[in-house]
């Protein structure tokens, strides 16, 4: 299976601050059809998750713009331009390029 | 608006059975492949199973196969996780999730709330 290694696993973090969580994986995550599917997923406390990133940059509506993902092959970065109080959680990478699907081990987000 | 809601945890002794599941609405679900995914104590979210949108394909994780069955009613717009066998390690809360008709680059875009399966003598 595809290892995803994601760092720190803990980010203490100041409000209106950036903040950037890396997320690795044990093989490059391009498709055959050229796409690359990683995606970030954020779980606040008390909810469920919730898809924030899919394939690499691509924001689901309704998440705001402070939130961007990039990177490429096995290398990928989910940035928070200005922490907001909201944002306290823990969020995954998940790669879904190969079977079966697998996650990061979640960073915790806190201020 | 769109709601998945999970149903059937509890408790059980390891070697026992459970059968979970995931009712959905607020969009038409027979057009939307199907995840369960678990989120274990200290663990972090580990994928189960998924169902293709009309039940044609199936696949599972290492961990479950063979132990846990996925299907789908799409008359009832359910989708369940028959699970058998059950360990120590299987306790955790389960999500169901949505996501493309065939799922062949898993991306969920949407989940349930969660229902709790604690496995314990």
């Amino acid at each position: 299976d595809v290892v995803m290694t994601q760092s720190p696993l803990s980010l203490p973090v100041s409000l209106g601050q950036p903040a950037s969580i890396s997320c690795r994986s044990s093989q490059n995550l391009v498709y055959s059809d050229g796409n690359t599917y990683l995606n970030w997923f954020q779980q606040r406390p008390g909810h469920s998750p919730r898809r924030l990133i899919y394939k690499v940059s691509i924001r689901d509506s309704g998440v705001p713009d402070r939130f961007s993902g990039s990177g490429s092959g096995t290398d990928f970065t989910l940035k928070i331009s200005r922490v907001d109080a909201e944002d306290v959680g823990v969020y995954y990478c998940m790669q879904g390029t190969y079977w079966p699907p697998t996650f990061g081990q979640g960073t915790r987000v806190e201020i | 608006q769109v709601q998945l809601v999970e149903s059937g945890g509890g408790v059980v002794q390891p070697g026992g059975s459970l059968r979970l599941s995931c009712a959905a609405s607020g969009f038409s679900f027979r057009n939307y492949g199907m995840h369960w995914v678990r989120l274990a104590p200290g663990r972090g979210l580990e994928w189960l199973a998924v169902i293709w949108h009309d039940g044609s394909n199936r696949q599972y994780g290492d961990s479950v196969k063979s132990r846990f069955t996925i299907s789908r009613d799409n008359s009832k717009n359910t989708v369940d996780l028959e699970m058998i066998r059950l360990r120590d390690e299987d306790t955790g809360v389960y999500y169901c999730a949505r996501d493309l008709p065939k799922v062949t680059t898993p991306a969920p875009d949407f989940w349930g709330q969660g229902t709790l399966v604690t496995v314990s003598s």
